[in-house]
C-alpha cells in the first residue's frame, strides 16, 4: 500500500528548530518529487517545499533560509529540518508525492503532523 | 507568480443539489488544474487533475471543466459525505503549485 507518515511534531518556543519525517512506503522516495504543504489553524492550504528526483530543492519566499528539504534514501524517508521558528509557522505539515507525468499533482498525502510554536 | 482564486468562499447545500464551485486563474495555466477534498481533521484527497480528469477511485458525480484561467467543479448530486472544503491548485508554474483559498461546502 502506498503510504506516508509524518512525525517530529510538537510544541516549540519561537527561535527553535525542529525536524520532521515523512516515510514512505509503497513506492521509492528518491524517484520522485516530494513536497511539504502547510495549513495553518482555520487556514487555506500553503505550499513549502520540494525536493525533486535529481535532488533540486525549492522553498516558499516565507521559509527561505530557515526551512531545508532532505530526504534519506536507505531509509525511504523525507524530512523538513526547520530553524528560527516563528509564532506564523504553527500548522500542521503535510508531505505529498508530487506526480510529475505530462500534467503534475500531489497524489499521496500524509495524515500531518502539528507543529506549534509558542512561547 | 500565479494567484488563484474561488467563489464562492462558501456554500450551503441540501443532499441532491447539483454544486458547482468557480476557480480562476491570474494568468493562463492551460488545463494545469487540480481539484482536492479536504474534511476537517483529514489530509487533502485528490480529487480532480489537469481540469478534467477523475482521480481512480472518485465517484463519477465529480466532474471538472474549464482551461485557460476558468474552471469549475461540478457535483451533480450532493452525498452526505461530500460536505467538505474544496481547493483547486495550479500545476503550471514549477515548482510551488499554488493553491486557491478553498470553498466551504456545508448542510444547508
Amino acid at each position: 500500500e502506498v503510504q506516508l507518515v509524518e512525525t517530529g511534531g510538537g510544541l516549540i518556543q519561537p527561535g527553535g528548530s525542529l525536524r520532521l519525517s515523512c516515510a514512505a512506503s509503497g513506492f521509492t522516495v528518491s524517484s520522485n518529487y516530494m513536497s511539504w504543504v502547510r495549513q495553518a489553524p482555520g487556514k487555506g492550504l500553503e505550499w513549502v517545499s520540494v525536493i525533486y528526483s535529481g535532488g533540486s530543492t525549492y522553498y516558499a519566499d516565507s521559509v527561505k533560509g530557515r526551512f531545508t528539504i532532505s530526504r534519506d534514501n536507505s531509509k525511504n524517508t523525507l524530512y523538513l529540518q526547520m530553524n528560527s521558528l516563528r509564532a506564523e509557522d504553527t500548522a500542521v505539515y503535510y508531505c505529498a508525492r508530487e506526480y510529475q507525468g505530462y500534467y503534475y499533482y500531489m497524489d499521496v498525502w500524509g495524515k500531518g503532523t502539528t507543529v506549534t510554536v509558542s512561547s | 507568480d500565479i494567484q488563484m482564486t474561488q467563489s464562492p468562499s462558501s456554500l450551503s447545500a441540501s443532499v441532491g443539489d447539483r454544486v458547482t464551485i468557480t476557480c480562476r486563474a491570474s494568468q493562463s495555466i492551460s488545463s494545469y488544474l487540480n481539484w482536492y477534498q479536504q474534511k476537517p481533521g483529514k489530509a487533502p484527497k485528490l480529487l480532480i487533475y489537469a481540469a478534467s480528469s477523475l482521480q481512480s477511485g472518485v465517484p463519477s458525480r465529480f466532474s471538472g471543466s474549464g482551461s485557460g484561467t476558468d474552471f469549475t467543479l461540478t457535483i451533480s448530486s450532493l452525498q452526505p459525505e461530500d460536505f467538505a472544503t474544496y481547493y483547486c491548485q495550479q500545476s503550471y508554474s514549477t515548482p510551488g503549485f499554488t493553491f486557491g483559498p478553498g470553498t466551504k461546502v456545508d448542510i444547508k
